[in-house]
């Protein structure tokens, strides 16, 4: 199992639309969660850290559930510069130790 | 405001060529990291450095070696290419390595022919 694991998509929205993200990930110690954004053939950049109590920033809202493992991204009014892939990411121990550790994303494809 | 810088953007090296990686931050960070990312699998940890003169393996160290003489470069080398080490190249820097975010370099793309 995939220490984070998202639904890799396409998920094809229209403009306008509210779309959500989940991200579930397996180790119970993570403390650190991230959301991060990166375009086609361009490099990660961090979009919103994601607390406990679930944070906001504009049209961005995030949440953790702590006790069922996930992190979700929600999206409002969805714009064609969103199209983007949306990387999870979390603190998780490999053999690096507490470093962090990125899902596959998500592709978001917003449509006119 | 550079942030992390990448050199090459771009390489083409036949199989067994050697190169080195160049990673330059200017934020003064201590931990710096070397990514690939290769479809369907993100990023995947090669090296990482927790301070000036220190190295440790990540997930998939084998084939790939690093140093960091100075605390604002970080080094990735390959002393033999292998085709199966053609995929995107990313640097990252942090002050911290937990509760913080890394901030990225835009990436190396090097195929091995």
């Amino acid at each position: 199992r995939k220490e984070v694991e998202q639904d890799p998509g396409p998920f094809n929205v229209p403009e306008g639309a509210t779309v959500a993200f989940n991200c579930t990930y397996s180790n119970s110690a993570s403390q650190s969660f991230f959301w991060y954004r990166q375009d086609c053939r361009k490099e990660p950049k961090l979009l919103m850290s994601v607390y406990s109590s679930g944070n906001e920033d504009g049209r961005f809202t995030a949440q953790l559930n702590r006790a069922s493992q996930y992190i979700s991204l929600l999206i409002r009014d969805s714009k064609l510069s969103d199209s983007a892939t949306y990387l999870c990411v979390v603190t998780g121990f490999n053999n690096a130790g507490n470093m962090l550790t990125f899902g596959g994303g998500t592709r978001l494809m917003v449509k006119p | 405001n550079a942030g992390v810088t990448q050199t090459p953007k771009f390489r083409v090296l036949k199989t067994g060529q050697s190169m080195t990686l160049l990673c330059a931050q200017d934020m003064n960070h201590e931990y710096m990291y070397w990514y690939r990312q290769d479809p369907g699998m993100g990023l995947r940890l090669i090296h990482y450095s927790v301070g000036e003169g220190t190295t440790a393996k990540g997930e998939v160290p084998d084939g790939y070696n690093v140093s960091r003489l100075k605390k604002q470069n970080f080094l990735l080398g390959l002393e033999s290419a292998a085709p199966s080490q053609t995929s995107v190249y990313f640097c990252a820097s942090s002050y911290l390595a937990d509760h913080q975010p890394q901030h990225f370099g835009d990436g190396t793309r090097l195929s091995i022919l």
